[in-house]
């Protein structure tokens, strides 16, 4: 069974540009959520996508921004990139919600931007 | 707003012995609390998953304890060895609005040295 599968591994972007990020969850799974990690500040919450609809978000600026497919294949996009979004983004999928479905993580992809 | 905390922040045995790491919350109304495991650089792999009715949850060597009215969980690891080092994340399922996200402690990084 494949898991959570998370493109591109690394990336290395400089300022200003956009970058997008792919998530393909685990066959069944409606549910992928996206989660930023730093040194800083931990893992936190970005936005979950549930059916193609963007369910809730993070306490991030418009410049972070997702979308999913019917297919239930995620991106998250990032435009004008700052060094501040150099991060592990991790990608979550689940079966469904409530208190019997926890969350898969996959790889992650390293951004940095310089 | 809910906040996770995990002591000690980094742990160092010797292989074989035994040990507990701890997790506590602030708000009990969770709906279930997972327990991942992340090595360097890597995603997270989940460990055990405890739904919110429930006490308790064992996998090989590990035993994960859940008290919602004290706002505590334990991750007790048996007969430790060096491959279990790794960092050690806890986090609660919670309700967002239309949708639910993970809260993150952050995290106990264990050294089991041979």
């Amino acid at each position: 069974k494949a898991g959570v599968t998370q493109t591109p591994r690394y990336l290395i972007k400089t300022r200003g540009q956009q970058v997008t990020l792919s998530c393909s969850p685990i066959s069944g799974h409606r549910s992928v959520s996206w989660y930023q990690q730093t040194p800083g500040q931990g893992l936190q919450f970005l936005f979950e996508y549930f059916s193609e609809t963007q369910r809730n978000k993070g306490n991030f600026p418009g410049r972070f921004s997702g979308r999913q497919f019917s297919n239930s294949r995620s991106e998250m996009n990032v435009s004008t990139l700052e060094l501040g979004d150099s991060a592990l983004y991790l990608c979550a999928s689940s079966r469904g919600q409530g208190e019997n479905y926890g969350y898969t993580f996959g790889s992650g992809t390293r951004l940095t931007v310089v | 707003k809910q906040e996770v905390t995990q002591i000690p922040a980094a742990l160092s045995v010797p292989e074989g012995e035994n040990l507990v790491l701890n997790c506590s919350f602030t708000d009990s109304a969770i709906y279930n609390l997972q327990w991942f495991r992340q090595d360097p650089g890597k995603g997270l792999t989940s460990l055990l998953l405890i739904q919110s009715s429930q006490r308790e949850q064992t996998s090989g060597r590990l035993n994960a304890s859940l008290d919602k009215s004290s706002g505590r969980s334990t991750l007790y690891i048996a007969a430790s060895q060096p491959g279990d080092s790794a960092t050690y994340l806890c986090a609660v399922k919670t309700r967002m609005d239309s949708s639910y996200k993970l809260i993150f402690g952050s995290g106990t990084r264990l050294l089991v040295r041979p």
